[in-house]
């Protein structure tokens, strides 16, 4: 059992360039989320999806733009990267909302330079 | 809107002493409580979770926590740590009716000293 796969596992992109982050989850999860870690602001959402098909913006969504177009797949994409963009980025999914676990991908950590 | 406090960036600790890692929520509503755990390198991982009855919820690898809502605390105990459970730990709160995603704390990096 796979549970939740991200790629790449890290990159280095030069300021400008468009980037997509990859994540599939195997669990038939309702819900999915991106987070970003960074040192001393913990984890913080940027976007998430309820279902296949809608998605909504979370703490930080700037600069980031996502699509869930079946319920394995929830790409996160940055249009044109700026340094602060830096940092750990990490999918997670969910059955649904509340009660339910999250369980998160090995994360991709992504520079920005 | 919901929020949680964890009061220690860092707590170093000696292996076999006991520990307690401080959470406060902030809910005008009732809530469900969770504890995650980051080992270095990894994603987070569910701890263990406080969803009602009980108030005293334990995770298999011998951490509790207790939830305590005249004073909107979870903290997270264990009464002697080991080496391996050096990693960051995080406290997270969600709100039942399901309109919103988890909202998690800044973490806590427990460090535990051979």
């Amino acid at each position: 059992i796979a549970g939740i796969t991200q790629a790449p596992t890290s990159q280095i992109l030069a300021a400008g360039r468009r980037m997509t982050l990859r994540c599939t989850q195997d669990m038939r999860h309702n819900a999915m989320y991106w987070y970003r870690q960074d040192l001393g602001l913990g984890l913080r959402l940027i976007h998430y999806s309820n279902t296949a098909g809608t998605t909504g913006k979370g703490e930080v969504p700037d600069g980031y733009s996502v699509s869930r177009a079946n319920t394995d797949d929830f790409p996160l994409t940055l249009a044109s990267a700026v340094p602060s963009q830096t940092s750990v980025y990490f999918c997670a999914s969910s059955d649904g909302w509340g009660t339910d676990t999250q369980y998160f991908g090995p994360g991709t950590r992504l520079t920005v330079l | 809107a919901q929020s949680v406090t964890q009061l220690d960036s860092q707590v170093p600790v000696f292996e076999e002493a006991p520990v307690e890692l401080r959470c406060n929520y902030s809910s005008s509503v009732s809530v469900y409580l969770f504890w995650y755990v980051q080992y270095p390198n990894q994603g987070l991982q569910l701890l263990l979770k406080y969803l009602s009855g009980s108030t005293l919820v334990e995770s298999i690898n011998g951490f509790e926590a207790e939830f305590n809502k005249s004073q909107t605390s979870f903290h997270l105990r264990k009464p002697s740590v080991h080496i391996s459970d050096t990693a960051e730990y995080f406290c997270a709160v969600s709100d039942p009716s399901g309109n919103t995603p988890l909202v998690f704390g800044k973490g806590t990096r427990l460090s535990v000293i051979a």
